[in-house]
């Protein structure tokens, strides 16, 4: 079985700070993992996504994450928050092949301050 | 490009009440997935098919059943709703049962349904 564990339900930064947001991940085979962001009451966008591929993964809107295998961690990072991006936040892991499903974490509700 | 359909996108019942909620893939995905989010929950695994097949289970309630056309659209019927039921139910779609390739699934905009 495999499961994600997001740190931090609410995390606050001011516009032009380091946004952190964290994901460590379990999983019995190598993984693929994702981040999601859902704006309120709209669906779930895909942001990037690590596949096995390059552990530096970069995805939309400056946001990028590093797989670390010894620290089963998928962090979500972007240089400098901007007012926009405040939004929940999902990681999720599933396993490559077979019948997987996606399994999400609990979420991070990125707060920005002006 | 042509995204995941869910239909409606807003449905208001009454407790005991039944609910059918549709979803179209997109074009040429044989795969879809329910889940469920409720108010400020993670989004919850329910049911998924392939090739019209069930291929994964969650955590559906017995009161629900759903299944998955010739023309892969897929519909989530609910009975006897209950207060509980009301959530943010969402569709989504890939390529294969794993994801594809890129092991991506890919989101529609979600029904809310409102169980009162």
């Amino acid at each position: 079985a495999q499961s994600v564990t997001q740190l931090g339900s609410h995390v606050s930064v001011s516009e032009g700070a380091l946004v952190l947001l964290r994901c460590n991940y379990s999983s019995s085979v190598p993984p693929y993992l994702f981040w999601y962001v859902q704006y309120p009451n709209q669906g779930l966008q895909l942001l990037l996504k690590y596949t096995s591929a390059a552990t530096l993964v970069k995805g939309i809107n400056g946001f990028e994450a590093e797989f670390k295998k010894s620290e089963t961690s998928f962090h979500l990072t972007k240089p400098s928050a901007h007012m926009s991006d405040a939004a929940e936040y999902f990681c999720a892991v599933s396993d490559p092949g077979g019948y997987s499903t996606l399994t999400f974490g609990k979420g991070t509700m990125l707060l920005v301050s002006p | 490009a042509a995204g995941v359909i869910q239909s409606p996108r807003h449905l208001i019942k009454e407790k005991r009440e039944t609910a059918t909620l549709k979803c179209y893939p997109i074009p040429r995905h044989d795969t879809v997935y329910w889940y469920q989010q409720g108010p400020g929950q993670d989004p919850q695994f329910l049911i998924s098919f392939y090739e019209k097949m069930q291929s994964d289970k969650g955590s559906i309630p017995d009161r629900f059943s759903a299944q998955q056309f010739s023309d892969y659209h897929s519909e989530l019927n609910m009975s006897s709703l209950e207060l509980g039921d009301s959530a943010l139910y969402f569709c989504a779609s890939s390529s294969s049962p794993s994801g594809g390739a890129s092991g991506e699934l890919f989101f529609g905009e979600g029904s809310r349904l409102t169980v009162l």
